[in-house]
């Protein structure tokens, strides 16, 4: 089935230790994301690209890297984890940047991290 | 700032209709989304508006009022697998999504 695919499912990590959140998509879309969900909190954008070898900013980039080396795979990187990082983060796709179209997120099934 | 406000929590009849609101103050308007999240679950996409009026799509349907900054999702002949968060987002005028932090609907046979 064609979409995104996320590891690890759920990880428990040490406050200090270094984490890759791995994220994979088949449908050769150009633009992809990395989001934070917090429990009352809307969806919240850490890191983005526009397309392979760019990225950029969001809202709560601090505390994470990213890169984007061909055009299906976009890690997140924690350098040294905080307990406030306890999070699930979902890492999306879409075949656009904005413009006129609706430019739809596809979703990964997320990864379910826990600094301790 | 930004802001994107919609009602915690909801409780609805299975078989019956339940209407969620969303209100949104932004930096510039270039469309509106809903989005459907189940519980552990990634969220998937339900609707777009971007001009005023209803948009319908089977037993969704989603309004929008820009001059207002008022959107609503209808949901009709309410099923137990509606049960789910319902995440409203808006793209502002640099084309970034500010998301609310989702209506958690129930519904009760």
């Amino acid at each position: 089935t064609a979409g995104i695919t996320q590891a690890p499912t759920s990880q428990i990590l040490a406050a200090g230790r270094s984490m890759t959140l791995r994220c994979t998509q088949d449908m050769r879309h150009n633009a992809m994301y990395w989001y934070r969900q917090d429990l009352g909190l809307g969806l919240r954008l850490i890191h983005y690209s526009n397309t392979a070898g760019t990225t950029g900013k969001g809202e709560v980039p601090d505390g994470y890297s990213v890169s984007r080396a061909n055009t299906d795979d976009f890690p997140l990187t924690l350098a040294s984890a905080v307990p406030s990082q306890t999070s699930v983060y979902f890492c999306a796709s879409s075949d656009g940047t904005g413009g006129s179209g609706a430019n739809v997120l596809t979703f990964g099934a997320g990864s379910r991290l826990t600094v301790l | 700032g930004q802001n994107i406000d919609q009602p915690t929590e909801m409780t609805a009849t299975e078989g019956a209709i339940v209407q969620i609101n969303c209100t949104y103050q932004t930096s510039g308007f270039n469309g509106l989304f809903w989005y459907q999240q189940h519980a552990g679950e990634a969220p998937t996409f339900l609707s777009y508006n971007v001009l005023d009026g209803l948009e319908e799509k089977g037993r969704f349907s989603s309004f929008l009022s820009r001059s207002k900054g008022y959107s609503y999702l209808l949901l009709k002949e309410l099923q137990m697998k509606d049960s789910a968060s319902y995440l409203c987002a808006v793209r502002d005028s640099n084309y970034q999504l500010i998301w609310g932090a989702g209506t958690k609907l129930i519904i009760k046979p």
